[in-house]
């Protein structure tokens, strides 16, 4: 079946602006996880969804990030006022998880931000 | 709060031959799992293989295993038969049972099977 896809792939905006990433996760998967990958580093957790709501949030780094599942299904993660160090690339993943555990992550292909 | 250190940022291995990469991690927790996922160039994020902790048996997955020492908190994957398709990025990563269900990653190690 499909896998987690993301769009766009690649997003050069301006700083200052405000955008927009778009995560639609494996049909029927309950979970979903947005993630932040800088350059020469691991993936840093920023936010996970069970259902439609934000289980945790703890690694949003400031109140610049918001990101939203209202239907459970396809998520959204906005940057208000993007800075450069905001560049980074930011990975979604979903996994059939109902909260019992840390299920296996299938994780999408990306949306690689650049903050001129 | 969890740690997981990498200490090989870059490894390589002739084709057909074994490779082992080094994981260590840093927690509290009882119950937890472990993860080795697999990052070629298109970016894509694959599991190669999980272990949970509660299990004493090292996982397998066809020529990848693991080498899984819960007291030592170390978690070292093994490549045998290493193919050209192996060359990518290998992250560790940890994620506690209960509660968020968040994965902590290590910083990763770059790997190149050479022909």
């Amino acid at each position: 079946g499909a896998g987690v896809s993301q769009t766009p792939s690649n997003k050069v905006t301006e700083k200052g602006k405000y955008v927009e990433l778009r995560c639609d996760p494996i049909s029927g998967h309950t979970a979903l996880y947005w993630y932040r990958q800088s350059l020469g580093q691991g993936p840093e957790f920023l936010i996970y969804f069970q259902g439609t709501g934000a289980a945790d949030d703890s690694g949003l780094p400031n109140d610049r990030f918001f990101a939203v599942r209202p239907e459970g299904s396809v998520s959204t993660l906005k940057i208000q006022r993007t800075e450069r160090g905001d560049s980074a690339v930011y990975l979604c993943a979903s996994s059939p998880s109902s909260g019992g555990g840390p299920d296996t992550q299938y994780f999408g292909p990306g949306t690689r931000l650049t903050v001129l | 709060a969890q740690t997981v250190t990498q200490s090989q940022p870059e490894m390589s291995v002739q084709e057909a031959e074994t490779v082992t990469l080094s994981c260590t991690y840093d927690t509290s927790e009882n119950n937890y799992y472990l993860f080795w996922y697999k990052q070629p160039p298109s970016r894509q994020m694959i599991l190669v293989i999980r272990q949970e902790a509660y299990k004493q048996q090292n996982a397998t997955e066809n020529r990848f295993s693991v080498n899984f020492q819960k007291a030592a908190k170390s978690f070292s994957l093994k490549i045998s038969d290493s193919q050209l398709g192996d060359t990518a990025m290998y992250f560790c990563a940890f994620g506690a049972q209960g509660g968020s269900e968040k994965l902590v990653f290590g910083k990763g190690t770059k790997l190149t099977v050479n022909p």
